[in-house]
């Protein structure tokens, strides 16, 4: 299995501002997934983040507004960028790993940010 | 073509009933259908999850039903207890994503004692 940590847990941020949310995880992995679950809804994949290469956005994801690093193995960063309150969320980190005998996604508690 | 349909969006269910979530996709590429459980603050985790190679799994009080044909595929929750109160979401990956999931649109489900 993969335990990972997020943080912040939560903040509250003035629109404008930016935010850098952590997800460090206790084993190496390969791919990492930044999430975002909007309150009451679903989760809408972000970006994938694999080290040493750019993350990979997905449609109406972009760079400048969710800049991503991977610095190693066990670690990502998640910036939301010029904050709206549209941007209000839950963002969630997830990896893959290996689960009760085969591989499957875990996911971090996630980081609540609330924009006023 | 990438969604995946879930239905009801909220389920009551007394204890002890068969909770029935539904889900419904279109990309035949899809090769992985997980179930996750989400309760109030906490992230997604996973529940049960099943390939298109078998029609059922089951794990405990929880089972999977898979009709290929139809791309269909469906959680229940058998002796429904308080403690199941939570959102659950299918997903399904595949299609050379790996584990980029596609999510349904949740199920928030409460169980009445």
């Amino acid at each position: 299995s993969a335990v990972i940590s997020q943080k912040p847990s939560r903040d509250i941020c003035q629109r404008g501002t930016s935010l850098t949310i952590q997800c460090q995880v206790d084993s190496q992995v390969t791919m990492m997934f930044w999430y975002r679950q909007q309150p009451g809804q679903s989760l809408t994949l972000i970006a994938t983040a694999n080290q040493g290469s750019e993350a990979t956005y997905e449609s109406g994801f972009v760079i400048d507004k969710f800049p991503i690093s991977r610095p190693n193995l066990t670690f990502s960063t998640l910036t939301v960028s010029n904050m709206s309150p549209e941007d209000s969320s839950i963002y969630l980190c997830s990896v893959e790993a290996l689960g009760q005998g085969n591989t499957e996604a875990f996911f971090g508690q996630g980081t609540r940010l609330t924009v006023v | 073509q990438q969604q995946v349909k879930q239905s009801p969006q909220s389920l009551i269910v007394q204890k002890g009933g068969i909770s029935i979530i539904n889900c419904a996709y279109e990309n035949t590429a899809f090769d992985y259908f997980p179930w996750y459980q989400q309760f109030p603050g906490k992230g997604p985790a996973l529940l049960i999850a099943i390939r298109p190679d078998v029609s059922e799994k089951k794990e405990g009080r929880f089972t999977i039903s898979f009709n290929k044909s139809a791309k269909q595929f469906s959680l229940h929750i058998m002796d429904s207890q308080p403690g199941d109160s939570a959102t659950y979401f299918c997903a399904a990956s595949g299609a050379g994503s790996s584990y980029k999931l596609i999510f349904g649109s949740g199920t928030r489900l409460l169980v009445r004692p």
